[in-house]
């Protein structure tokens, strides 16, 4: 079956910390993976995808980066996290036998103070 | 500008009151139209697509219908557990998104079913 894990699941940071979230993907080859942010009260902002190792597409600029080190892992990194990237922070890739919808992660909620 | 707009934000039903979720969208050349349910601190489950005006899905309680303009997620004779966010995502044509699978969401309807 297609899973994604994600980790930690749970992160509180002081401003200025670095930042690595870790994002794994079974049951799927190949896919294209996907970073995404949910703030409170906003819907989910896509962040970086990938198509495949090495290659990053970032959508916003932010204070944050991505990688993807093997096929199916996908990094988020920052050296200096911000107040304003608390959130909540999903990985996804295609659903597996579809044309378009996307599958999520369980989330990693992450808290800078 | 927003391309997806979810309304109400938030709808405390009493169990059994049927009631519509909304979703607008702006976007020309649609290529597929999704709704997510999410609990409280897990990541969105898929419930449907919708890819052209006139579409529906239906699975158990709720029924997902698109228009040119919109889609609506119907819930018939809701149950507590039916309570969630509702979330409304769409994928925009080509040449917008260079291919993928890049979704767009709404803010989402928080949904309470209450006994």
């Amino acid at each position: 079956s297609q899973t994604i894990h994600q980790w930690p699941a749970t992160l509180v940071q002081p401003v200025g910390s670095p930042l690595s979230l870790e994002c794994t993907v079974e049951g799927t080859s190949n896919p294209n993976l996907y970073w995404y942010r949910q703030a409170a009260g906003r819907g989910l902002q896509l962040l970086f995808y990938s198509v495949g190792i090495g290659q990053i597409s970032s959508e916003v600029p932010q204070n944050l980066s991505a990688s993807r080190p093997q096929d199916r892992q996908f990094i988020l990194s920052s050296k200096k996290l911000l107040l304003s990237d608390s959130g909540f922070y999903l990985c996804a890739c295609p659903r597996r036998g579809s044309t378009g919808e996307l599958f999520f992660g369980e989330g990693s909620r992450l808290t800078v103070l | 500008e927003d391309q997806v707009t979810q309304s109400p934000e938030a709808l405390r039903l009493q169990e059994g009151e049927s009631s519509s979720l909304n979703c607008s969208y702006t976007v020309s050349g649609l290529r597929g139209l999704f709704w997510y349910r999410q609990d409280p601190g897990k990541g969105p489950e898929f419930l449907f697509t919708l890819y052209s005006a006139g579409e529906e899905k239906e699975k158990e309680r709720l029924k997902a219908t698109l228009t040119k303009k919109e889609s609506f997620l119907h819930i018939t004779a809701p149950k507590p557990e039916d309570s969630a966010t509702y979330l409304c995502a769409v994928q925009l044509p080509f040449l917008l998104t260079g291919g993928g699978n890049k979704l767009t969401f709404g803010t989402g309807t928080q949904l309470k079913v209450e006994l």
